[in-house]
């Protein structure tokens, strides 16, 4: 049981690269999220999917696109990289509940330099 | 704008004493949760308390919520080197589903 896992752990791009942040989670949770975390800020959502087939804005979804490939797996495409969008990334799985605010289970997390 | 904010934002303790660090909130939760993040890791759940709970304790682990002042605490009791990390707060906003606000978080060292 890998719990959820992020691929690459580590990326540098030029200015005006593409790449596509891989995550996958083998709990059958419902919910998966993507966060980036910079120095002073805590972590702020970029987007996420609620169920299979959704995607929803998070806090800061410029720049980003997302695809929910399916139940396990929630991809993060930076069409054309920025150095604002150095950071690190994390990919987050939970159950999906009626009461809301269910617990999450992070991976590794990817660090991406933009140049 | 942070919807959680702990303070204080760095802590550093001896082997044994105890930790205690506060979030602060705005607006109407269905439950906060506190998680750890060891140094290049990703985070780790600790413990969820609903917004109808008071306190909840869990291991060396203590949280209060007090929902008329919008805050909570951790207290990490007899702290160890091991607990050397950070440690976030994050809300579930009231109508917000299960996305959970995340605090700037506090740095805790406990030195030996």
């Amino acid at each position: 049981n890998a719990g959820v896992t992020q691929t690459p752990k580590f990326q540098v791009l030029k200015t005006g690269q593409s790449m596509t942040l891989q995550c996958a989670q083998d709990m059958n949770h419902n919910s998966m999220y993507w966060y980036r975390q910079d120095p002073g800020m805590g972590l702020r959502l970029i987007y996420y999917s609620a169920s299979e087939g959704t995607t929803d804005k998070g806090e800061v979804p410029n720049g980003y696109n997302v695809s929910r490939l399916n139940k396990r797996e929630f991809s993060l495409r930076l069409e054309s990289a920025a150095p604002s969008q150095t950071s690190v990334y994390f990919c987050a799985s939970s159950d999906w509940g009626l009461a809301g605010g269910e617990t999450q289970y992070f991976g590794p997390g990817t660090r991406l330099l933009v140049l | 704008s942070q919807q959680g904010e702990e303070d204080p934002q760095a802590l550093s303790i001896q082997e044994g004493e105890n930790a205690t660090m506060n979030c602060s909130y705005k607006t109407s939760i269905n439950n906060l949760q506190w998680y750890r993040q060891n140094s290049g890791r990703g985070l780790v759940h600790l413990i969820l308390i609903r917004s109808n709970e008071r306190e909840k304790h869990s291991g060396r682990l203590r949280v209060t919520l007090d929902t008329s002042k919008k805050s909570s605490s951790l207290l990490i009791t007899a702290s160890r080197a091991a607990d050397t990390a950070s440690y976030f707060c994050a809300t579930a906003l009231t109508g917000g589903g299960n996305k959970l606000t995340f605090g700037t978080g506090t740095q805790l060292k406990v030195e030996l």
